[in-house]
């Protein structure tokens, strides 16, 4: 079946420490998006990537970083910038005006 | 820019009862509106979504009618179940395809009791 695959569902990451969640999809969709969701504030974008090899910064992008080297997959790195990284992180592909969400990983920093 | 504001919850009903969740949003041109729902500790589905001004969309026993002159997108079911309890969300995409993002209102919970 085609879908998104978000891994790992849980991480756990020690404060200065940078961390690298997974995102890959197999429905052949050019554009791919992380969202952050806290408690009480909806889902806000992180970044977005519309074609292979660009991206472009969402609403809160400071202390991420993304890559897009393969139409399938969107890896999202929290670097040691981001202050406050605790939360639910949510992948998601598009085409048309269809939105696929990956399943999420939830990063707790200890 | 674009933004989309959700009331207030958390939302409580018990089983049968009428629903009612409203959406407004502010946007250039002419979005398509979308409602997602989550279920504790997953991702977004889609439940259901609009493209043009007075178009419906529906999807189990949900429905939500795209008014542009109200700028708004309420949804709303006849008879709520318990399964029903979940985070919905009201959200638009300023474009299509490849050249869209999503913007989302901030969540409402709903729990419907027995």
């Amino acid at each position: 079946d085609g879908g998104i695959t978000q891994s790992p569902k849980y991480l756990f990451r020690k404060e200065g420490q940078n961390v690298t969640l997974s995102c890959e999809q197999n429905l052949n969709h050019d554009a791919m998006y992380w969202y952050r969701q806290d408690p009480g504030q909806g889902l806000r974008l992180i970044y977005y990537s519309q074609i292979v090899n660009d991206f472009q910064k969402g609403d809160i992008a400071e202390g991420y970083s993304v890559s897009r080297e393969k139409k399938e997959s969107f890896p999202l790195t929290v670097t040691s910038a981001q202050k406050n990284p605790t939360a639910f992180y949510l992948c998601a592909s598009s085409f048309s005006y269809g939105y696929t969400f990956g399943s999420g990983t939830r990063l707790t920093v200890v | 820019g674009n933004s989309v504001t959700q009331m207030e919850g958390p939302v409580t009903l018990s089983e049968e009862a009428f629903l009612t969740i409203n959406c407004t949003y502010t946007a250039t041109g002419y979005p398509s509106l979308f409602w997602y729902v989550q279920y504790p500790g997953e991702g977004l589905q889609l439940l259901l979504k609009a493209t043009k001004a007075d178009d419906k969309g529906s999807n189990k026993g949900f429905e939500a009618t795209y008014r542009k002159e109200t700028t708004s997108f309420h949804l709303e079911k006849g008879s709520v179940q318990v399964s029903d309890s979940a985070v919905y969300f009201c959200a638009l995409s300023d474009g299509t395809g490849a050249n869209s993002k999503l913007t989302f209102g901030k969540g409402i919970t709903l729990s419907v009791r027995p």
